[in-house]
């Protein structure tokens, strides 16, 4: 079946640092992918997300694209913020509205001032 | 946007009594809604796909009898759990697709069973 995997955490870097995060993901088809954020105690919130091999997502400073030939989506950023710090989740989803979302485990931030 | 309400945000509850908790599309139609539960620093584990007006399609290995959901509106999904014990402990959030390719989220629903 469908699956995300993504690199293991917590992930600790110092403000204004580069991250980058790892997503790989196996589906049939062509799933849209996803990058969500949890900050603590909070549901989630969609991050960014691509449709299409070779789109590339962009919000609030992260970018992820959609690698077809890699099956990846690796989400980046070239400056974090203390306030970056949160659960992010990568995610895939069918084409079709009653498809579910299925995540890959999480990756803890800590952004260090 | 859309928004997806959650409701109630946190309970606590004894032991062997049940607890429903409620998940809404505010602006949208929601034919089909997702249930999830996530344990402490873990990933959203899906549980089962509510389909209103038909049985809930459970994922393998959750207690369908234990977790009771009903879609009974484009607008309303409901997860009943039952007879809770403290392992059912968790956040519970439910989910809804607005087109195939946006999803919105409750803001999840912190259950203690004491």
């Amino acid at each position: 079946g469908d699956s995300v995997t993504q690199m293991e955490g917590p992930v600790t870097l110092s403000e204004e640092a580069f991250l980058t995060i790892n997503c790989t993901y196996t589906a049939t088809g062509y799933p849209s992918l996803f990058w969500y954020v949890q900050y603590p105690g909070e549901g989630l919130q969609l991050l960014l997300k691509a449709t299409k091999a070779d789109d590339k997502g962009s919000n609030k400073g992260f970018e992820a694209t959609y690698r077809k030939e890699t099956t990846s989506f690796h989400l980046e950023k070239g400056s974090v913020q203390v306030s970056d710090s949160a659960v992010y989740f990568c995610a895939l989803s069918g084409g079709s509205r009653d498809d579910k979302i299925i995540f890959g485990k999480g990756t803890r931030l800590h952004i260090l001032p | 946007g859309a928004v997806v309400s959650q409701h109630p945000s946190w309970v606590i509850c004894k032991s062997g009594t049940s607890v429903k908790i409620e998940c809404r599309s505010l602006d949208f139609q929601a034919t089909t809604m997702f249930w999830y539960r996530q344990f402490p620093k873990q990933s959203l584990m899906l549980m089962a796909t509510s389909n209103e007006g038909s049985k809930a399609t459970y994922e393998q290995g959750v207690e369908k009898d234990k977790f009771l959901i009903n879609h009974a509106s484009l607008t309303l999904s409901t997860l009943t759990v039952t007879s809770a014990h403290p392992e059912d402990s968790s956040f519970y959030i439910c989910s809804a697709k607005v087109t195939r390719t946006e999803a919105f989220f409750g803001q999840g629903t912190r259950l203690t069973v004491v």
